[in-house]
């Protein structure tokens, strides 16, 4: 069964890149929208962005100046960068699949805890 | 933005009980609702889309309705493996927005 996981540094300092990846296993990255999504503690999930495995991307407003998604199709990843990192960034950050752009996610990664602080 | 308020945010149920979980978006959004579960230390699970249709191997215990601007999320028989906390989130426009949780609790 296909599984996501994400990975990357659990501590970012602040006004530095916050790196994150999700590895794909069990299924292909292509013909999918692959998504990003955050939860700060004690806040409601936010929609971070999304990104086809052609490459095109959608990213939320209030971050689209600081974040830029990848995707490395053999090696079935997907990759985020947010930069200028402040403790307001300090989430757990997941990844997503979905299928069509307006589609729900049918599988989603166990999540990652990052936090921003010096 | 589309706003999703969910309500209650927390309950306290027993094992076999029927919970009944409420999301209103501040616009209409046809069908194009999903609800999803979260255990403590586990991935989101997916449960419904379009409002009402279950995903894979969801058990039929779980049920959605609701169009335009009210959804509900029903659970007909509390199990112990349900108590978690239950988000609904529109995809009807981006950007995508999510209600703010309910948190089942076993009483």
């Amino acid at each position: 069964q296909v599984q996501l996981q994400e990975s990357g540094p659990g501590l970012v300092k602040p006004s530095e890149t916050l790196s994150l990846t999700c590895t794909v296993s069990g299924g292909s990255i292509s013909n999918y929208y692959w998504t990003w999504i955050r939860q700060p503690p004690g806040k409601r999930l936010e929609w971070i962005g999304y990104i086809y495995y052609s490459g095109a991307t959608n990213y939320n407003p209030s971050l689209e100046s600081r974040v830029s998604l990848s995707v490395d199709t053999s090696k079935n990843q997907v990759s985020l960068k947010l930069s200028s990192v402040t403790a307001a960034d300090t989430a757990v950050y997941y990844c997503a699949r979905a299928r069509l752009l307006f589609d729900a996610f049918d599988i989603w990664g166990q999540g990652t805890m990052v936090t921003v602080s010096s | 933005d589309i706003q999703m308020t969910q309500s209650p945010s927390s309950l306290s149920a027993s094992v076999g009980d029927r919970v009944t979980i409420t999301c209103r978006a501040s616009q209409g959004i046809g069908n194009y609702l999903a609800w999803f579960q979260q255990a403590p230390g586990k991935a989101p699970r997916s449960l419904i889309y379009a409002a009402s249709s279950l995903h894979s191997g969801v058990p039929s215990k779980f049920s959605g309705s609701g169009s335009g601007t009210d959804f509900t999320l029903t659970i007909s028989s509390l199990q112990p493996e349900d108590f978690a906390t239950y988000y609904c989130q529109q995809y009807d426009t981006y950007p995508l927005t999510f209600g703010g949780g309910t948190k089942v609790e076993i009483k």
